[in-house]
């Protein structure tokens, strides 16, 4: 089955940029989707087919994708950035697959 | 704007057959191009796709489930449903219901509030 590997975590200091990686064989092949999900909520849709932005999601927020590694970069990174963040692809093996999570922590 | 929400018995026994329903608003389940999808997550730990369906009846699941997991979906009444058989304590989670778009590169754009389920005697 398809593995996606993220980073336990990642910490940023307010103002700065953070970028959360998410590595899988060959998935720059692939369209990767981004969620954030804060304590107690749903996760949410930030990034979907690799660098697009849903409607009402800040510009800060982009994704890249090529050969085996995923980028979620966050631009200016404010408090209530802080949150869960998951990658996810379709895989023909394994249909949806989600990455472990990131948690990121604004100093 | 379409809205999720969950709903079922919040324990179940071991052994027993866990069971919720997903109802679609503010808009209908059969109309666009989308599949209704299942994911859970345990208290401190990651998402865990479960399965999905279109509105068609096909349905793809979990290779590590699909022994246990049927999901069904009644557009009559707007909903979509969640089976899973022979439960045991490790699938105690969050659930939650989800929509995606029907094609590789679209993400789920909508989620429900999750409902949690506990595996208890």
């Amino acid at each position: 089955s398809y593995v996606l590997t993220q980073p336990p975590s990642v910490s940023v200091a307010p103002g700065k940029t953070a970028r959360i990686t998410c590595g899988g064989n060959n998935i720059g092949s692939k369209s990767v989707h981004w969620y954030q999900q804060k304590p107690g909520q749903a996760p949410v849709l930030v990034i979907y087919y690799d660098s697009d932005r849903p409607s009402g999601i800040p510009e800060r927020f982009s994704g890249s994708n090529s050969g085996n590694t995923a980028t979620l970069t966050i631009s200016r990174v404010e408090a209530g950035d802080e949150a869960d963040y998951y990658c996810q692809v379709w895989d023909s093996s394994s249909d949806v697959v989600f990455g472990g999570g990131t948690k990121l922590t604004v100093l | 704007q379409v809205q999720l929400q969950e709903s079922g018995p919040g324990l179940v026994k071991p052994s027993q057959t866990l069971s919720l329903t997903c109802t679609v608003s503010g808009g209908s389940i059969s109309s666009g191009s989308y599949y209704w999808s299942w994911i859970r997550q345990p208290a401190g730990k990651g998402l865990e796709w479960i399965g999905r369906i279109y509105t068609s009846g096909s349905t793809n699941y979990n290779p590590s489930l699909k022994s246990r997991v049927t999901i069904s979906v009644d557009t009559s009444k707007n909903q979509f449903s969640l089976k899973l058989s022979s439960v045991t304590a490790a699938d105690t989670a969050v659930y939650y219901c989800a929509r995606g778009g029907d094609s590789s590169s679209y993400g789920m754009d909508v989620w429900g509030q999750g409902t949690t389920v506990t595996v208890s005697s």
